[in-house]
């Protein structure tokens, strides 16, 4: 069975500085891995994936994961945060045998002060 | 126009009341889900369709209807709502093809409150 944790529900930064959002996984299969933005009022939009390619991910607005499979993680950092990064961020799983049902993390609410 | 889209945006109704979420795709994606969002939960499945003859319940389809008029059409029905019914409900597409690359492509979401 699959399953992901956000180990945070929220992070608060300041402008410029890092951001590092946290995520565990389990899966029974090599998993896919991806991480969805949520801005309010918004749909979430797909931020990067993993899909057993690199295990360092780049995705978009600077942000990037690495896939560690010793440690069943997958966190989410940034170098430098934006004001426009607050939002929303979900860690999500999927198996890839068969159906790629998502399973989704709680959620991690990222705000970014000035 | 959005690639998927929901409707209504928010909606208030009653206990009670029959109420119907719809969700249209212009992605010609096979796959259409219905999730619901609550704080502190994520995102939960309710139902999915692979086509228009295939529909499935997800991990919370108690108290919940799904249509599949046609390919591009899904539509979510509350048969009696009540309060805890109250969330944020999204609409999403796949193509099984490109899931790995591409993940899911979600609508903006329907707010709905039961009172």
């Amino acid at each position: 069975a699959q399953s992901v944790t956000q180990l945070d529900s929220h992070v608060s930064v300041s402008e410029g500085t890092p951001v590092l959002l946290r995520c565990n996984y389990s899966s029974s299969y090599s998993p896919s891995l991806f991480w969805y933005v949520q801005h309010p009022n918004k749909g979430l939009q797909l931020l990067l994936k993993y899909t057993s390619a690199a295990t360092l991910v780049k995705g978009i607005n600077g942000f990037e994961a690495e896939f560690k499979k010793s440690e069943t993680s997958f966190h989410l950092t940034k170098p430098s945060a934006h004001m426009s990064d607050a939002a929303e961020y979900f860690c999500v799983v999927s198996a890839r045998r068969g159906y790629n049902k998502l399973i989704f993390g709680a959620g991690t609410r990222l705000a970014v002060h000035p | 126009d959005a690639d998927v889209t929901q409707t209504p945006r928010n909606r208030i109704t009653k206990t009670g009341k029959r109420i119907m979420l719809e969700c249209s795709q212009t992605k010609g994606h096979d796959r259409m889900y219905w999730y619901r969002q609550d704080p502190g939960l994520g995102l939960r499945l309710i139902y999915y369709s692979f086509d228009v003859k295939d529909i499935n319940k997800g991990e919370i389809s108690d108290g919940y209807s799904v249509s599949r008029q046609a390919q591009a059409k899904f539509s979510l029905s509350l048969e009696s709502a009540i309060p805890n019914q109250t969330a944020l409900y999204f609409c999403a597409t796949s193509d099984p093809l490109g899931e790995i690359n591409y993940g899911y492509t979600f609508g903006s979401g329907t707010r709905l409150t039961v009172v």
